[in-house]
């Protein structure tokens, strides 16, 4: 079964708006952890944003917010004031179990492109 | 602040031969992960180290090994290579405080020819 689930394939969005990337997640542990992780064309993988499953607000890191639904099992990213620099490969992970060793799982990503 | 170090950044090989990626973790991660990342695909994890010890084993061929040496490098050794290697192999570490994030380095591109 699949564990996350980014449905866009691709986004568009303009120069200084607000966009957001979906991600749901599967998982029956009360515990996990959910990440986002940016990568450009050069092709690293940069971390964003941590939501853990027990904490009470939403994770924010500068324009990064996360849409932590528990309910709906949903982690949605919302950037905003996009810049042309957010054009990149974003990737929802999860990790299962509140043990930092335990590996990550990855959606199929979103690929954002900011116009100007 | 110092970040995970992989080499090198490409290498190509051909056919049926052996490759040895490197990984330096991030000074005081006592973890390190070892993921596969296909062409138009999401990183698949492949085998992770918790203090030199294998924690966790994924989706790695048999062709593939690694382990983790005291100074807590990792090194992926990869023999009898495939076309269907060819990919970005990341190297990931993390610390155990559960709100840490795995950090990446930059990945090592591997062409197969």
């Amino acid at each position: 079964a699949q564990k996350i689930t980014q449905t866009q394939p691709g986004m568009f969005v303009q120069e200084k708006e607000a966009v957001t990337l979906d991600c749901t997640y599967d998982t029956s542990d009360p515990s996990y952890g959910l990440f986002w992780y940016k990568q450009p064309s050069s092709g690293e993988m940069i971390f964003l944003i941590y939501q853990g499953s027990y904490d009470q607000q939403n994770a924010t890191e500068g324009r990064y917010s996360l849409n932590f639904q528990k309910a709906r099992k949903s982690a949605n990213l919302v950037i905003s004031a996009s810049q042309l620099g957010d054009s990149a490969m974003y990737f929802c992970a999860m990790r299962e179990g509140m043990d930092s060793s335990y590996k990550l799982i990855f959606g199929s990503g979103t690929r954002l492109l900011v116009r100007p | 602040a110092a970040g995970v170090i992989q080499s090198p950044r490409h290498l190509i090989k051909e056919k049926r031969e052996t490759a040895t990626l490197k990984c330096y973790p991030i000074p005081r991660h006592d973890t390190v992960y070892w993921y596969q990342q296909g062409p138009g695909q999401d990183p698949q994890f492949l085998i992770s180290f918790y203090e030199k010890m294998q924690s966790d084993k994924g989706s790695i061929p048999d062709r593939f090994s690694a382990q983790q040496f005291s100074d807590y490098h990792s090194e992926l050794n990869m023999s009898s290579l495939e076309l269907g290697d060819s990919a970005l192999y990341f190297c990931a570490s993390s610390s155990t405080d559960s709100n840490q994030p795995q950090h990446f380095g930059d990945g090592t591109r591997l062409s197969i020819l």
